[in-house]
């Protein structure tokens, strides 16, 4: 079935570094999505990419789909200690029937 | 309204007992989900509903029974859960079966003993 290879598995940075994750695939997605998630709640929603080549912001987020659409990366700019948590990329594809397939997550630790 | 409630934030069970989960949302979404996610690991799929009807079972044990009464509500119904079965139940909604962006629940934390 698809995969999706997710990393870094984990990340410790300072407060005010720039942070870059990504996401791969062995086959085509047609949508690309990141997804926040804190200790104890549900994923959020960042940002949803739905063409390839397409550049979006969320504020100091930043996420791009990948021209071969098998791929996307997240970056995060001048982090801060609420960045804190667990981010998820998800695809969605021609196949598992047009159900998101997740990515295993980016753990990002922040030091004030 | 943008929110998926879910109902018992923490839930503890004996391995006889019975009890449910239950995930409400009212932003018109016609598909509701399930996920199980254990801890530092990624959501996984247990079951989809479309339009009210059950599309998606991945293969699910019977002692997790879903129900939808209607298009806002989801319930799971658990009976005879092994403690392997401890974990964080997500519930989310999409506007439709196969739409790409889904809503999550804050998730029922489920400790079974």
């Amino acid at each position: 079935g698809q995969q999706l290879n997710q990393s870094p598995q984990s990340m410790f940075i300072q407060e005010g570094e720039d942070v870059s994750m990504n996401c791969t695939s062995s086959s085509i997605f047609n949508t690309w999505l990141w997804y926040k998630q804190d200790p104890g709640e549900g994923p959020v929603l960042l940002i949803a990419l739905y063409k390839a080549g397409e550049l979006t912001s969320n504020g100091r987020l930043t996420a791009q789909f990948g021209i071969t659409r098998k791929d996307s990366f997240l970056n995060i700019s001048a982090s801060i200690p609420s960045d804190v948590g667990i981010y998820f990329c998800a695809g969605q594809g021609r196949g598992s029937q047009g159900n998101l397939i997740f990515g295993k997550g980016t753990k990002l630790s922040v030091k004030p | 309204d943008t929110e998926v409630t879910q109902t018992p934030k923490h839930l503890v069970m004996g391995m006889t007992n019975k009890k449910s989960l239950k995930c409400e949302q009212h932003m018109g979404h016609r598909a509701m989900y399930w996920y199980k996610q254990k801890a530092k690991k990624p959501p996984e799929l247990m079951f989809v509903y479309s339009y009210e009807k059950l599309s998606i079972n991945e293969s699910v044990p019977s002692r997790f029974s879903p129900e939808c009464p209607n298009s806002s509500l989801l319930n799971l119904h658990l009976h005879a859960l092994q403690p392997e079965d401890s974990a964080l139940y997500l519930c989310a909604s999409s506007q439709y079966s196969g739409a790409n962006v889904l809503t999550f629940g804050a998730g029922s934390r489920l400790t079974v003993l």
